[in-house]
């Protein structure tokens, strides 16, 4: 099967840009996740979906990042303005469903680099 | 914040000989899952194991649960420099009515050939 597809690779903006991610989940998948992740660090969820509904976006910082899933396979992650901080690798991943016993895909993220 | 801590933070190694890498978490769990993620890649589900099982194999890997202590260990045997990777362990909290995949910080593994 193919994996998940995740673009573009890299980024590179200016602070106060804005920016946006896409990924393609795995056919079928109806669980769908952005994850960043600091250099260094563990991924950090930012936005859980059920096919087109949100779980959980708890820690997605709303000021500035959106997130949407049309039709419930692809999504899309936008930040507007970035800040320094936001430099980071963001990741994608996708499960069949989510009850914590369906290991997550992940595409190989977007690094992203704010100057 | 996270869920899991792995320990130790580094592990550097001969080719050969066994890494042996721990989880520690906060609260109660159904499942653990481990992934490795080599440099510049996503993460790759490497085995999960439930909440009433306390020791599971996959090739070269062990893992063992202990829910009393809310901790986990991952080891590899005879390991190889293909080994090289972060090791994370992911748990799944539930929150707000839905299970939230949650990583710990990583462990970086360095096998020396």
């Amino acid at each position: 099967e193919a994996g998940v597809a995740q673009s573009p690779r890299y980024k590179i903006i200016e602070k106060r840009q804005s920016v946006a991610f896409w990924c393609n989940p795995i056919s079928g998948h109806a669980t769908l996740y952005w994850y960043q992740q600091i250099l260094g660090q563990g991924p950090k969820l930012l936005i859980q979906f059920q096919n087109n509904g949100v779980v959980d976006d708890s820690q997605l910082p709303k000021d500035r990042f959106s997130a949407e899933r049309l039709k419930g396979v692809d999504s899309t992650l936008k930040i507007q303005p970035a800040k320094l901080e936001d430099s980071a690798v963001y990741l994608c991943a996708s499960s069949f469903i989510w009850q914590g016993d369906s290991p997550l895909h992940f595409g190989n993220g977007t690094r992203l680099t704010v100057t | 914040s996270q869920q899991g801590e792995e320990d130790p933070q580094a592990l550097s190694i001969q080719e050969g000989e066994n890494a042996t890498m721990n989880c520690s978490y906060k609260t109660s769990i159904n499942n653990l899952q481990w992934y490795r993620q080599n440099s510049g890649r996503g993460l790759v589900h490497l085995i999960l194991i439930r909440s009433n099982e306390r020791e599971k194999h996959s090739g070269r890997l062990r893992v063992t649960l202990d829910t009393s202590k809310k901790s986990s260990s991952l080891l590899i045997t005879a390991s190889r420099a293909a080994d090289t990777a972060s090791y994370f362990c992911a748990t799944d909290p539930f929150s707000g009515g839905s299970y939230i995949p949650t990583f710990g910080r990583g462990t970086s593994l360095i096998v020396h050939p």
